[in-house]
């Protein structure tokens, strides 16, 4: 069956390291993959798209991996900060299908 | 300048009661989405619509039943409705593969 998994439910780290979250996926052949960060009371909000054929992709501080031969994509936040906490969700597209499926999401906490 | 809004942000009510939420965006999108949100924050879609017409509709039971009057709004009505319907309901639209939330509904059933 298909699965996404962000196999962090929580997150816990200093101020000032780099924040690396994991999204897994199963039995899907997504033509891209996505990151949102949703923050309490708050709808997801669009941070990156990483398209099948792209390696890396950047954003001033924030970095997305996406290897398609083990099924995973890496989120990384540098120089992390405390208003980086949020819970961070992974999304890919179910293709023929017009429509995204969202992992259940790491929830990351960045201490001072 | 709000891009994706909804009403009620939180709706209280009895079992077995009606209700309905409402959705509008002003991006100009074409598509536009219900999802759910349950206690352990897993976003799962209920429905899509592509300028007014059903595209997505995903074994949601028939309680629900959306309603789009122009490409802008899609509202969602519930019928009879159940404790389990207790959840945050967000509305989304989509250009270019991003997708577009609304701030979301907290639904609390009695």
């Amino acid at each position: 069956s298909q699965k996404i998994e962000q196999n962090s439910e929580a997150l816990n780290i200093q101020e000032g390291k780099t924040a690396t979250l994991t999204c897994n996926y199963t039995n899907y052949s997504p033509a891209y993959l996505q990151w949102y960060r949703q923050d309490p009371g708050r709808g997801p909000v669009f941070l990156l798209l990483i398209r099948e054929n792209e390696k890396e992709k950047r954003k001033e501080r924030l970095k997305v991996t996406f290897d398609t031969t083990l099924k995973q994509s890496l989120f990384h936040i540098t120089a992390s900060q405390p208003a980086d906490s949020a819970t961070y969700l992974c999304a890919l597209d179910e293709v023929g299908a017009s429509k995204i499926i969202f992992g259940s999401g790491t929830r990351l906490s960045i201490r001072p | 300048d709000t891009a994706v809004s909804q009403t009620p942000k939180y709706l209280v009510t009895q079992m077995g009661n009606d209700k309905s939420i409402k959705c509008e965006q002003n991006l100009g999108h074409d598509t536009m989405y219900w999802y759910k949100q349950d206690s352990k924050k897993f976003l799962k879609i209920m429905f899509s619509y592509n300028n007014k017409e059903l595209i997505i509709n995903e074994t949601v039971p028939n309680r629900f039943s959306p309603k789009s009057p122009d490409k802008a709004h899609l509202n969602l009505h519930i019928n009879s409705l159940e404790l389990g319907d207790s959840a945050v309901y967000f509305c989304a639209s989509t250009s270019q593969d991003t997708q577009y939330f609304g701030p979301g509904t907290r639904l609390t059933v009695l």
